[in-house]
């Protein structure tokens, strides 16, 4: 079963715009992860946001946590062609669950 | 290994044949944990361990997918009689604690293709 929902499921920019990502989850959680993963690639871990967090920022990428909505977001600015990917968020729950991915955003990002 | 390594990277079978699919973690990590992902959509999880036990094998889909890791390292994802339906790309990751804290470190996957 998948916890996170992403929206928009797909997403195109110009180069130099910024990208916005929204996952929403059910449950509680402990933890909430944005990964990204190029084309036929793996996943790559980009950030890592607690539930006592608010917001957090990573270089050019910037991750809000609102858990009274269960939602959250992943800003990217600045956007280059090499951003092109998909983008997973993955929630943590208590204890020794694993993490749960979303279907996931793709982004791609025109030069 | 510098990072987690999977082989085979391409597998292409026929339906009902057993398969066997192999993950080497990055070294000194206790927690490893199988996805299956299929095209279009998030990994799922599958099972995952702890040392060399399954901690967790509630997704596994059925018992024609089994998976082991004898001496804590190194894991086999095998699967019996393949069906269709089982063609998707299976990533194996890795991390030092078990749990949902921490980040996950993902290999390449390896792509099942049944015929």
């Amino acid at each position: 079963s998948q916890q996170g929902e992403e929206d928009p499921q797909a997403l195109s920019i110009q180069e130099g715009e910024n990208a916005t990502m929204n996952c929403s989850y059910k449950t509680s959680i402990n933890n909430l992860q944005w990964y990204r993963q190029n084309s036929g690639r793996g996943l790559v871990h980009l950030i890592l946001i607690r539930s006592n967090e608010r917001e957090k920022h990573s270089g050019r990428l910037r991750v809000t946590l609102d858990t009274s909505k269960k939602s959250s977001s992943l800003l990217i600015t600045a956007s280059r062609a090499a951003d092109t990917a998909s983008y997973f968020c993955a929630t943590g729950t208590s204890g020794n669950t694993p993490l749960v991915f979303g279907k996931g955003t793709r982004l791609s990002v025109i030069a | 290994g510098a990072g987690v390594s999977q082989t085979p990277s391409n597998k292409v079978t026929e339906k009902g044949k057993y398969v066997e699919l192999r993950c080497d973690p990055i070294s000194g990590h206790t927690a490893l944990y199988w996805y299956r992902q299929s095209l279009g959509q998030g990994p799922e999880f599958l099972i995952y361990f702890q040392g060399t036990g399954a901690a967790d094998d509630s997704g596994l889909p059925n018992d024609r997918f089994f998976a082991v890791r004898p001496e804590g390292s190194v894991s086999t994802l095998k699967i019996q009689r393949t069906e269709r339906g089982d063609s998707a790309v299976y990533l194996c990751a890795s991390r030092t604690t078990s749990g949902s804290t921490g980040e996950l470190f993902f290999g390449e996957g390896s792509r099942l293709t049944v015929l």
